[in-house]
């Protein structure tokens, strides 16, 4: 069954300062992992990740894949307080549906 | 594009009670997932269909749980015979199947409270 856990499950860091938010995963026939970002109803879409080592970004968000140690960081930079959600990582496999980590609660401090 | 729109946004209701949601995705996508997430947890997978076939179940979806997508655009989600451990925010996706870079996106959820 495929799996993926997710760590830290939850952090407090104060405003400007930089956030790894760690997330590896067991999945039979790997498609993609993506990372969500969900603040109060619906996930919203961060990052597709499929290659290995290239890095995908957005403005201070940026992630990466190792698929040979199977796991994908999401880093922040210069933290806000409009940053405070819960992200959640997740990986499909051969039928495309999503399996979910638990989610890591990130809280930012003014 | 309007989104996935799911209705009704919040639903309580007493044990032993029926309840039914309703999801509308987008409208080119023929992929539409449910996913049921808890307080602390992430999305679990419930079902998906592909067009009006129901492909794949989850364990976790018990017989009282039933999902119909009869055209192939909009889905139902039946629950009967509710107990208070099925309170929880159900999720609805939708994705475009053979599009490159496949991926989610989710509605605002239907939060059910059974008390």
């Amino acid at each position: 069954e495929d799996k993926v856990v997710q760590s830290p499950l939850s952090l407090v860091v104060h405003e400007g300062d930089t956030v790894t938010l760690n997330c590896s995963y067991e999945v039979t026939n790997f498609r993609s992992l993506l990372w969500y970002k969900q603040e109060k109803k619906a996930p919203t879409f961060l990052f597709m990740l499929t290659s290995s080592g290239i890095e995908k970004k957005s403005g201070r968000l940026s992630s990466i894949l190792d698929k040979k140690e199977l796991f994908s960081i999401l880093n922040i930079t210069a933290t806000q307080t409009g940053d405070s959600a819960v992200y959640l990582c997740a990986v499909t496999g051969a039928n495309s549906k999503l399996t979910f980590g638990k989610g890591i609660t990130l809280s930012v401090r003014p | 594009d309007t989104g996935v729109s799911q209705d009704p946004r919040h639903k309580i209701t007493k044990r032993g009670q029926n309840v039914t949601f309703r999801c509308d995705p987008i409208s080119e996508h023929n992929r539409l997932y449910w996913y049921r997430q808890t307080l602390g947890q992430g999305p679990e997978f419930l079902t998906y269909f592909q067009n009006e076939a129901q492909l794949e179940k989850s364990r976790l979806l018990s017989d009282r749980f039933s999902a119909e997508r009869p055209k192939g655009s909009f889905s139902t989600l039946e629950i009967q015979r509710t107990e208070q451990g099925d309170s929880a925010m159900y999720l609805c996706a939708s994705s475009r199947q053979g599009s490159t870079n496949e991926k989610l996106f989710f509605g605002s959820g239907t939060q059910l409270s059974v008390l």
